[in-house]
């Protein structure tokens, strides 16, 4: 199986940066993936890194070190509709799997 | 809307009743998959099809049992379920496992509660 750790709940406020990191084991890497996930809702695609370094893609952005086996996802400027579950996810032979999710709550 | 159908959307089922979750998607995508969610868990891949006529087993297969039949259809079905597959289900589909990042779109899952 594929070991996947990620911090269960973040607290920041409305304005604010934070930062979810990811570290990961696993075989037959063909790249990260981070989802997000609102309450009661299905895991929507946020960003996919297969090579080291940061992907930005407006607020988010997403970096990757395949030797460390770690990844982060960043969002800035955070607004009240960020509250959600980011879930990290790494390929593996072409099957995602999935970390357990961190929780963040955006406070005004 | 494009996109991922499951149906139902909520069930309560008695202990030891057959079950079948329904997943339809219209984006001609390959490859569909089958997740269970669980508090503190996380999404669990159940089982996975990369394509039509083909199916995988995935972390927690055991318990049940899927068929892909058409590109369209990926039905999951519980023979015979217990309580501790009370779960959120998710179905999901990627257009080309292998060629480019293989990005999931999700349905809208089924909670499926087993007294």
């Amino acid at each position: 199986g594929q070991n996947i750790d990620q911090p269960t709940e973040m607290t920041a406020t409305e304005g604010a940066i934070v930062q979810i990191n990811c570290t990961y084991q696993t075989s037959g890497f063909n790249g990260l993936f981070w989802y997000q996930q609102h309450a009661g809702e299905a895991p929507t695609f946020l960003s996919y890194n297969v090579l080291d370094g940061l992907e930005e893609k407006g607020r988010f952005s997403s970096f990757l070190s395949r030797s460390k086996g770690y990844s982060y996802l960043l969002l800035k400027e955070l607004q009240m509709k960020d509250s959600a579950s980011y879930l990290c996810a790494t390929d593996n032979d072409y099957k995602l799997s999935f970390g357990a999710g961190t929780t963040v709550t955006v406070r005004a | 809307i494009a996109g991922i159908t499951q149906a139902p959307t909520s069930q309560i089922l008695a202990a030891g009743r057959r079950m079948t979750l329904r997943c339809t998607q219209d984006m001609r995508h390959n490859a569909m998959y089958w997740y269970r969610q669980d508090l503190g868990l996380g999404l669990r891949l159940i089982h996975y099809s990369n394509t039509a006529g083909t199916t995988g087993k995935g972390e927690v297969p055991d318990g049940y049992s899927v068929s892909r039949a058409n590109t369209d259809d990926f039905p999951l079905t519980l023979a015979s379920a217990v309580p501790s597959q009370t779960s959120v289900y998710f179905c999901a589909s990627s257009d080309s496992p292998g060629s480019g990042a293989n990005v999931l779109t999700f349905g809208a899952g089924s909670r499926l509660t087993v007294l």
